[in-house]
C-alpha cells in the first residue's frame, strides 16, 4: 500500500531565505515521487519527479529534491524564497504510473 | 501546447439538482484520474480511467456520483442528486499511462458550488 505523509501544513519564511517543505513516503514498489504546486484559484503544475534515476532531482524554479529510501524521505527544497514562492505544494506517490497519492499539503508563507 | 481541458470552469447550483463536468485529456494520454478538493479533506481521488474501463472509484460517493468516458477524449463525472456537501473544485488529470511512470497533467479544475 501506497501513503504521503507531508509533515508540516504550514511553513513560514522570509524572502531569501531557505525554503524545506518534507515529505515522507510508504510504497510496496519502487515509487515514483512528484513534488506539485499549487498557487491560488489555479490548477497544479509539476515541479519536479523522482523516477529511480538520479537521488537528487532538479526542478522548475530553483527547487530540488533528495530521494533517500532509508529514510523514506523525498524534502523539497530551495536555498532562496521569492514572494512568487507562495502556494500549497503537493507531496505524491505513484506505483508503476496506477494510482496516484497525494500528501495533505504545505502551505508556503513568504514573508517580505 | 497540450492540455487538459475542463469544463465548465465554474457552476453553480441548486441542492437536488443534476451536475455533469467534462474532461478532455490529452491526445493519446489513456490514464485519466478525477480529483476533489476542499479545505477540509485536500484532494481526494475519486476515480480513474485507463483505456476508458473504470480502474478504481471506490474514492466516489456511488448513490450520487457517477464517472464515464464515453470516447477516448472525454471523460465525465455526473452528480445525481447534487447536496451542499459536494461544494468543492474537482480536478482531471491525465497521464500517457502505466509503466511510464510519468506526471500526471491536471486541468484548471470546476470550481462546483451547491447553494
Amino acid at each position: 500500500a501506497q501513503s504521503v505523509t507531508q509533515l508540516d501544513s504550514h511553513v513560514s519564511v522570509s524572502e531569501g531565505t531557505p525554503v524545506l517543505l518534507r515529505c515522507n513516503y510508504s510504497s510496496s514498489y519502487s515509487p515514483s515521487l512528484f513534488w506539485y504546486v499549487q498557487h491560488p484559484n489555479k490548477g497544479l503544475q509539476l515541479l519536479l519527479k523522482y523516477t529511480s534515476a538520479a537521488t537528487l532531482v532538479k526542478g522548475i524554479n530553483g527547487f530540488e529534491a533528495e530521494f533517500k529510501k532509508s529514510e523514506t524521505s523525498f524534502h523539497l527544497t530551495k536555498p532562496s524564497a521569492h514572494m512568487s514562492d507562495a502556494a500549497e505544494y503537493f507531496c505524491v506517490v505513484s506505483d508503476r504510473g496506477f494510482k496516484t497519492i497525494f500528501g495533505a499539503g504545505t502551505r508556503l508563507f513568504v514573508k517580505a | 501546447d497540450a492540455r487538459v481541458t475542463q469544463t465548465p470552469r465554474d457552476k453553480v447550483t441548486e441542492m437536488g439538482q443534476e451536475v455533469t463536468m467534462r474532461c478532455q485529456p490529452i491526445l493519446g494520454h489513456n490514464t485519466v484520474f478525477w480529483y476533489r478538493q476542499t479545505m477540509m479533506q485536500g484532494l481526494e481521488l475519486l476515480a480513474y480511467f485507463r483505456n476508458r474501463a473504470p480502474l478504481d472509484d471506490s474514492g466516489m460517493p456511488k448513490d450520487r456520483f457517477s464517472a464515464e468516458m464515453p470516447d477516448a477524449t472525454l471523460a465525465t463525472l455526473k452528480i445525481q442528486p447534487s447536496e451542499p456537501r459536494d461544494s468543492a473544485v474537482y480536478f482531471c488529470a491525465s497521464t500517457p499511462g502505466q509503466g511510464s511512470h510519468t506526471e500526471a497533467f491536471f486541468g484548471q479544475g470546476t470550481r462546483l458550488t451547491v447553494v
